[in-house]
């Protein structure tokens, strides 16, 4: 089925660890982001895309770092995790920068959990 | 970046019309309005995007006046399968920024 696939859903880390979050998405989309939610909160960008080899920070950059090689794939790299890392990661991806309309497509998220 | 401000919560009754409006003063030129919807333990769902004055889609209508510094989402004959928090983004599209969103409770 065409969207946003992410991996893993769930992800128990300690302290210190790094791990690599999984983001692919098969609708040929331009532009592809991160997000973070906290509990009772809205979605905070933490890095994004506009193309393969293009990256930027969002709002909430520190401790993750993203890489594009692909059109298809857009990884997020915890470095070395931290209980305030603790949250669902929401991966995105939208068809064009400047073609209005069809909005972000999300995928179902990755919850994680640094103790 | 244009900040958005809109309720927190609201209540409504299955098929009544529900309104939920967002402020947005200091919107840019190139700013679109965009509302999601998302359910718990799910990420947002697209729901409806406009620059100026009326966009409707089989869901929802978005309204926003010639001034752009507002706009209302609405959601024709609620169902309870509607609860869920809404948000409105406001910003280019390759910049959209989420708020803290509007819980909508629709009850029997």
């Amino acid at each position: 089925n065409a969207g946003v696939t992410q991996t893993p859903k769930f992800q128990v880390l300690k302290t210190g660890q790094s791990m690599t979050l999984q983001c692919a998405q098969d609708m040929n989309h331009e532009y592809m982001s991160w997000y973070r939610q906290d509990p009772g909160m809205g979605l905070r960008l933490i890095h994004y895309s506009v193309g393969a080899g293009i990256t930027d920070q969002g709002e909430v950059p520190n401790g993750y770092n993203v890489s594009r090689s692909t059109t298809e794939d857009f990884p997020l790299r915890l470095l070395s995790a931290a209980p305030s890392q603790t949250s669902v990661y929401f991966c995105a991806s939208s068809y064009s920068l400047s073609v209005a309309g069809s909005g972000y497509t999300f995928g179902s998220g990755t919850r994680l959990t640094v103790v | 970046l244009a900040k958005t401000t809109q309720p927190i919560s609201m209540d409504s009754y299955e098929g009544q019309e529900v309104n939920i409006t967002c402020s947005h003063n200091n919107i840019a030129t190139n700013d679109y309005i965009t509302w999601y919807q998302q359910f718990p333990s799910q990420g947002p769902r697209f729901i409806i995007q406009g620059y100026k004055t009326k966009v409707t889609n089989e869901v929802a209508s978005l309204f926003i006046p010639a001034d752009r510094k507002s706009s209302t989402l609405s959601l024709p004959r609620v169902s309870l399968s509607d609860t869920a928090v809404y948000y409105c983004l406001v910003g280019e599209v390759n910049d959209m920024r989420f708020g803290a969103g509007t819980r909508l409770t629709v009850k029997p």
